[in-house]
Formats: C-alpha cells, sequence, structure tokens
C-alpha cells in the first residue's frame, strides 16, 4: 500500500462540472503538495499546504491534519483543466522528502 | 527567462553507455532535487541538494552520481546504463523546504 492514495485513478467530467479529487496519507507530514502535470509533460506546482484552506482562481485545495486528507477542487471545470493532478506529502523528519501519489487523470469533455 | 533548465530534453542512448543530463535553476534557491518518473508516471525522488550538499540518497544505485557544483546546477551522471533507466527525469528547485517546487521541463532517456 502506498503511503500516499489518491481517488478516483481517472475522472471524466463534462465541462462546468464540480471536481473532488481525493488524497489520503499515512506519514507524517510538514505540508502537502498538489502537482498539475500537463498532456505535454511539465509539471507545475499548484498548492502547498500544511493547513486550512487555499484557493488560486478556480482551484480550491483543503487539508484535515486529523484525518490525513487532503481534496483538491475545481469549479466550473474547462476542457484545459483536463491533466494529471498529483498529490505530494512533505515527510516531517527534517529532510522534507516528497512522496507522491499515483495520480488522477482528469478529462474535462467540452 | 527559463526558470529550471534541462538538458537534453531527449536522450537515446545505448545500454552501457555513460550519459549525462544538466539541471540549472535561475530563481536564488538554495535547494535542488533529483525525481524520475516511470512509465507508470509514478513520481520518485532521487536525490535532494541544499547547498551543494547531499541531504537525500534515495535507494538509488550508485550507478547514478549528482554532482552540484555550485547551488544553481544540479547534474546527474549515469554510469553503464541499464534498459530499467529508462524513463523521465525531472529536476527541481525550491527554498529550503516545505516550499514550492518549480520544476524542470523533464528529460525522457530511452536506453535501448
Amino acid at each position: 500500500k502506498n503511503e500516499v492514495e489518491q481517488s478516483p485513478q481517472n475522472l471524466t467530467a463534462q465541462e462546468g462540472e464540480f471536481i473532488t479529487i481525493n488524497c489520503s496519507y499515512s506519514v507524517g507530514i510538514s505540508a502537502l503538495h498538489w502537482l498539475q502535470q500537463h498532456p505535454g509533460g511539465g509539471i507545475v506546482s499548484l498548492f502547498m499546504l500544511s493547513s486550512g484552506k487555499k484557493k488560486h482562481g478556480r482551484l480550491i485545495a483543503t487539508i484535515n491534519i486529523q484525518e490525513k486528507h487532503s481534496s483538491l477542487h475545481i469549479t466550473a471545470s474547462h476542457p484545459r483543466d483536463s491533466a494529471v493532478y498529483i498529490c505530494a506529502a512533505a515527510s516531517n523528519f527534517g529532510n522534507e522528502k516528497l512522496t507522491f501519489g499515483t495520480g488522477t487523470r482528469l478529462t474535462i469533455i467540452p | 527567462d527559463t526558470a529550471v533548465s534541462q538538458t537534453p530534453k531527449y536522450l537515446v542512448t545505448q545500454m552501457g553507455n555513460d550519459k549525462s543530463i544538466k539541471c540549472e535553476q535561475n530563481l536564488g534557491h538554495d535547494t535542488m532535487y533529483w525525481y524520475k518518473q516511470d512509465s507508470k508516471k509514478f513520481l520518485k525522488i532521487m536525490f535532494s541538494y541544499n547547498n551543494k550538499e547531499l541531504i537525500i540518497n534515495e535507494t538509488v544505485p550508485n550507478r547514478f552520481s549528482p554532482k552540484s557544483p555550485d547551488k544553481a546546477h544540479l547534474n546527474l551522471h549515469i554510469n553503464s546504463l541499464e534498459l530499467g533507466d529508462s524513463a523521465v527525469y525531472f529536476c527541481a528547485s525550491s527554498f529550503p523546504p516545505p516550499d514550492t517546487q518549480y520544476f524542470g521541463p523533464g528529460t525522457r532517456l530511452t536506453v535501448l
């Protein structure tokens, strides 16, 4: 079992739908990262959070430290949101090593 | 200006060869990383350097040797390449963690 689990693995939705991607982790963390990998392969950091909630445009990330769970939400989804979304847990053992989830492949249909 | 750059973007080589991948960042970051993304798109940390000092060295074969000539550069040298080394290798950088990491465009290595 991975230390970081994501669900769903694949998600297809219609344009405009509200999207939720979940991430659960079993390790102690100092922070939780959400990354986006474009179809072309490039990786962009979306959020880094250690508590509460962060918002950037149509993207919202939340984390519940007690439940060891984080969610990434996309409001008013658009075909350009189609990508792989990856969560990564930063270890709290001092070296801040990132352990990655397996990713969620999101496809938004026009 | 590209924040984190890697060269080459593609690398095709024969088994047994030695190759290097270069990474440079112009963000003034202290910490740099190498990640490997396998054929199933799973990312895994290989190495991390902070101010030219190795701080993470995962269970990577010693055929892989990172070299950091200065804090803006972290190169990856691979000896005696094997088929299983075929993957996409990403360099990244950040201020001392935990902090947002900025990724390079990746280097797709194919070993024939």
